[in-house]
């Protein structure tokens, strides 16, 4: 059974730019969820996307955005990218049972 | 508010040294509790979730136990290959796969 899958891995950014990371799912996981880890917060919720609907939000600005496909996959997107927004952004895809698998992550460098 | 925290922040272990971990949580209707296990520059790997109080499970040299308000990771004759940040993730209540993490504890085992 195939994990969760991240794309790209590593992707460096000028401020001001845009990115869209994406995350595919364990088969029949209808939910994802992304959160952002960084040295000093530690891991932080960003939203929940589930059958396509946002369900939950984390405490991040608007520049922070999702989306959900009808095949379970998601994107996030971050514009106007900040020094800050460096970090590392991981999906989580959970099943009925509530468990949550996460990918590898994307390693976001904004200079 | 929810809160989780994760005590000690690191901890530095002889091989086979047994020794354990603590997570204590304030989440509103908590929806189970996950243990997860990070190694550098990747995903968290999920161990365990506990449902309810007194609740134990086991996996290899782990064991997790829940109470009320903390649970533990109980690490017995450990080896240098468990070193790794082990993170304990509340589920928060309602309709939501949101996980509340903790900093997480850093374990070196040293052989």
């Amino acid at each position: 059974k195939a994990g969760v899958t991240q794309t790209p891995r590593y992707l460096i950014k000028t401020r001001g730019q845009q990115v869209t990371l994406s995350c595919s799912p364990i088969s029949g996981h209808r939910s994802v969820s992304w959160y952002q880890q960084t040295p000093g917060q530690g891991l932080q919720f960003l939203f929940e996307y589930f059958s396509e609907t946002q369900r939950n939000k984390g405490n991040f600005p608007g520049r922070f955005s999702g989306r959900q496909f009808s095949n379970s996959r998601s994107e996030m997107n971050v514009s106007t990218l900040e020094l800050g927004d460096s970090a590392l952004y991981l999906c989580a895809s959970s099943a009925e049972t509530g468990e949550a698998f996460f990918g590898q992550g994307t390693r976001l460098t904004v200079v | 508010e929810d809160q989780v925290t994760q005590s000690p922040e690191a901890l530095r272990l002889q091989e086979g040294e047994s020794s354990s971990l603590n997570c204590s949580y304030t989440v509103s209707g908590l929806r189970g509790l996950f243990w997860y296990r990070q190694d550098p520059g990747k995903g968290p790997e999920f161990l365990f979730t506990l449902y309810s109080a007194g609740e134990e499970k086991e996996k290899e040299r782990l064991k997790a136990t829940l109470t009320k308000k903390e649970s533990f990771l109980h690490i017995t004759a450990p080896k240098p290959e468990d070193s790794a940040t082990y993170l304990c993730a509340p589920g928060h209540g309602g309709a939501t796969n949101k996980l509340i993490f903790g900093t997480g504890t850093l374990l070196a085992v040293q052989p």
